[in-house]
């Protein structure tokens, strides 16, 4: 399966601020996806990346708030904007592949 | 929309027991369901994927199950060990590749 590398892992940021974090895969996909798993919750899909076009959304998520980037076909970013307390959460990409989604390690995200 | 539930929300087993999971979906119109395993403020870690044709996949003591019609899916662990314990997630694939995960089991298995 193909192999995800997210960064950072964790952060602790002011409140304000946004976080920029970083989807590596090793392999060629045509989509990524970025969840959020806010401290109790399950995940929540937040976007789905294509490369060469605009992110899609999910209802409750916009894209001045979570701007995504893909430039090419192993690499995606996801920014977290103008951070409150709010959005501390553990934030996941993923890839599907022919046996499933697999999952990045996470960012555990904190805004204080 | 599809809603996808985990019963029970947290179990604490002793270790060497068997024990079963349960992950309910209301939309029985899937393609695959994918069971997972999520350690403490960690990212997910793929267990097994059943496509909607399969009654079931086996791997090590792991055995998941699938009823579509049903919309049922068990997670079976035999012989427990301290090591399993972790939160585990089911998620369904329906259409335009959405994923609806389960709120998850937290399992506890003493040593």
């Amino acid at each position: 399966s193909a192999v995800i590398s997210q960064k950072p892992s964790r952060d602790i940021c002011q409140r304000g601020t946004s976080l920029t974090i970083q989807c590596q895969v090793d392999s060629q996909v045509t989509m990524m996806f970025w969840y959020r798993q806010q401290p109790g919750q399950s995940l929540t899909l937040i976007a789905t990346a294509n490369q060469g076009s605009e992110a899609t959304y999910e209802s409750g998520f916009v894209i001045d708030k979570f701007p995504i980037s893909r430039p090419n076909l192993t690499f995606s970013t996801l920014t977290v904007s103008n951070m409150s307390p709010e959005d501390s959460s553990i934030y996941l990409c993923s890839v599907e592949e022919r046996f499933g989604y697999t999952f990045g390690s996470g960012t555990r995200l904190t805004v204080v | 929309k599809q809603e996808v539930t985990q019963i029970p929300a947290a179990l604490s087993v002793p270790e060497g027991e068997n024990l079963v999971l349960n992950c309910s979906f209301t939309d029985s119109a899937i393609y695959n369901l994918q069971w997972f395993r999520q350690d403490p403020g960690k990212g997910l870690t793929s267990l097994l994927l059943i496509q909607s044709s399969q009654r079931e996949q086996t791997s090590g003591r792991l055995n998941a199950s699938l009823d579509k019609s049903s919309g049922r899916s068990t997670l079976y662990i035999a012989a427990s060990q301290p090591g399993d314990s972790a939160t585990y997630l089911c998620a369904v694939r329906g259409n335009f590749n959405k994923f609806y995960f389960g709120s998850g089991t937290k399992l506890n298995v003493k040593p």
